[in-house]
């Protein structure tokens, strides 16, 4: 199956701060998403991003497919931004709704 | 933005009880997931569901689990005999093809 790493694996940041989150993958991929979880527990879509760049916000995406990476950018963080995120990509080649996650990268932003 | 609801939030179980997880899918999607969360772990693929039968399962998905869809909307998780190490976060998922999956909020099961 497909191996995904993300990088850092954690992150502290004082707010206001800009941070760069990487997500490398092991294959080619058809469907990438970046989820926030939230100190509850919930998982929040940020982004389905399968390639290119989307922008939300204080938050963007690019993912170079080609290369096997994604990058998941925060600017100005502040402390709702408190969580960790995870990168997820299709377990295998046919299987674009099942997916498999990162180990994810814990983020703390101080005030 | 479409939701995926669960239900219970929290769940608190004796060792070998029964539980049963449940899901309501967003109704225009055709796969269904559920996925596992162990405290301070990734999230774990358990097992998908398309036209009503099982299309995959990971080798976590022993004999103890069963999923259904008993009428249409429902989508069910179902533990026979808890074990300590079943406490987990489990999440719903509903997917339409070239789209994005889309995740409940989760029930946290606790199992004492």
């Amino acid at each position: 199956g497909i191996q995904v790493e993300q990088s850092p694996p954690d992150l502290i940041l004082q707010e206001g701060a800009n941070s760069t989150l990487r997500c490398n993958f092991s294959d080619s991929v058809n469907n990438l998403q970046w989820f926030h979880q939230n100190p509850w527990g919930q998982l929040i879509n940020l982004f389905y991003i399968p390639s290119g760049t989307k922008q939300n916000g204080r938050l963007s995406a690019t993912t170079v497919a080609t290369e096997r990476y994604s990058l998941l950018y925060i600017s100005s963080s502040q402390t709702t931004d408190s969580g960790v995120y995870f990168c997820a990509v299709p377990r295998m080649e046919d299987s674009w709704g099942k997916l498999q996650f990162g180990a994810g990268t814990q983020v703390v932003v101080t005030p | 933005e479409p939701e995926v609801t669960q239900t219970p939030s929290h769940q608190v179980t004796q060792m070998g009880q029964e539980v049963i997880l449940r899901c309501v899918p967003i109704s225009n999607h055709l796969y269904f997931y559920w996925y596992r969360q162990i405290l301070g772990q990734k999230v774990e693929f358990l097992v998908s569901f398309y036209n009503n039968e099982i299309s995959e399962k990971s080798e976590i998905f022993d004999d103890q689990f069963s999923v259904e869809r008993p009428d249409g909307s429902n989508f069910t998780l179902k533990i026979r005999s808890t074990k300590l190490e079943d406490s987990a976060m489990y999440f719903c998922a509903a997917w339409q093809i070239g789209a994005e999956a889309f995740f409940g909020q989760g029930t946290r099961l606790t199992v004492v």
